[in-house]
C-alpha cells in the first residue's frame, strides 16, 4: 500500500529554535510536496522535490530518495511559522494522484 | 489576482439533497483536483482532471461526481449527500503535471450534511 508517514504529529518550540519535520513513504515516488496550512485553513505550496534540497528564506527541504525520506527544516523559528505542515507524495506511475501525510501541527511560542 | 475560487464557503444541507460545490481558476491551469480533509485522516484526493473532459478517480471517489467541460471550472457534485460526507473540501489547480511549480488551493468549503 502506498503510505506516507509524518512525524512528529505535534511540535511546540520556542521562538528562535531550529525545527525539523519528517516525512517517510513506502515505495518509489516521482515527486514530494511540502504544504503549509495556516490556522485559518488556507493551504499554500512550499516546495516540490524530486531530488536534493531546496531553500526559500528560512525554510529548507531535503529528500533522500534511497531512504524514502524527506525533511522540512525551519531555521530561527518565529510565531508566524505556527501552522500545520503537510507532506504529499506523487507515487511513480500514479498519474496526478497525491497521497498525503496526516500533517504536523507546529506551534512556535514567543 | 491569480486564484482558485470555491463556492460556497459554508454549506449545511440535508441527507439526499443534491448539491454542487463550484471551483473556478483564472490561471489557465490544465490540472485541477478535489480533496477532502477530515480530523485524524488528513487530506485525501477525491478526483482530479488533467484537461477538459479528462478526469480520473483519486483515493476516495465514492459518492462524488465531477465534470470538466471548460478549462477554468471543475465542479464537485454530490448526487445524494450523506452525513459521512461532512468534511472540509479543497479544490486546487496547477499549470504543469505533478505540481512542478506547486499547487494553488481554494479557500475551502465546509460542508455539513445532517
Amino acid at each position: 500500500k502506498n503510505e506516507v508517514e509524518q512525524s512528529p504529529q505535534n511540535l511546540t518550540a520556542q521562538e528562535g529554535e531550529f525545527i525539523t519535520i519528517n516525512c517517510s513513504y513506502s515505495v518509489g515516488i516521482s515527486a514530494l510536496h511540502w504544504l503549509q496550512q495556516h490556522p485559518g485553513g488556507g493551504i499554500v505550496s512550499l516546495f516540490m522535490l524530486s531530488s536534493g534540497k531546496k531553500k526559500h528564506g528560512r525554510l529548507i527541504a531535503t529528500i533522500n530518495i534511497q531512504e524514502k525520506h524527506s525533511s522540512l527544516h525551519i531555521t530561527a523559528s518565529h510565531p508566524i511559522d505556527s501552522a500545520v505542515y503537510i507532506c504529499a507524495v506523487r507515487f511513480q506511475g500514479g498519474s496526478e494522484k497525491l497521497v498525503f501525510g496526516k500533517g504536523t501541527k507546529l506551534t512556535v511560542n514567543p | 489576482e491569480a486564484q482558485v475560487t470555491q463556492n460556497p464557503r459554508y454549506l449545511i444541507t440535508v441527507t439526499g439533497k443534491k448539491l454542487t460545490v463550484t471551483c473556478s481558476q483564472n490561471m489557465n491551469h490544465e490540472y485541477m483536483s478535489w480533496y477532502r480533509q477530515d480530523p485524524g485522516l488528513g487530506l485525501r484526493q477525491i478526483y482530479y482532471s488533467m484537461n477538459v473532459e479528462v478526469t480520473d478517480k483519486g483515493d476516495v471517489p465514492e459518492g462524488y461526481k465531477v465534470s470538466r467541460k471548460e478549462k477554468r471550472n471543475f465542479p464537485l457534485i454530490l448526487e445524494s449527500p450523506s452525513p459521512n460526507q461532512t468534511s472540509l473540501y479543497f479544490c486546487a489547480s496547477s499549470l504543469y503535471p505533478g505540481g512542478v511549480y506547486g499547487y494553488t488551493f481554494g479557500s475551502g468549503t465546509r460542508l455539513t450534511v445532517v
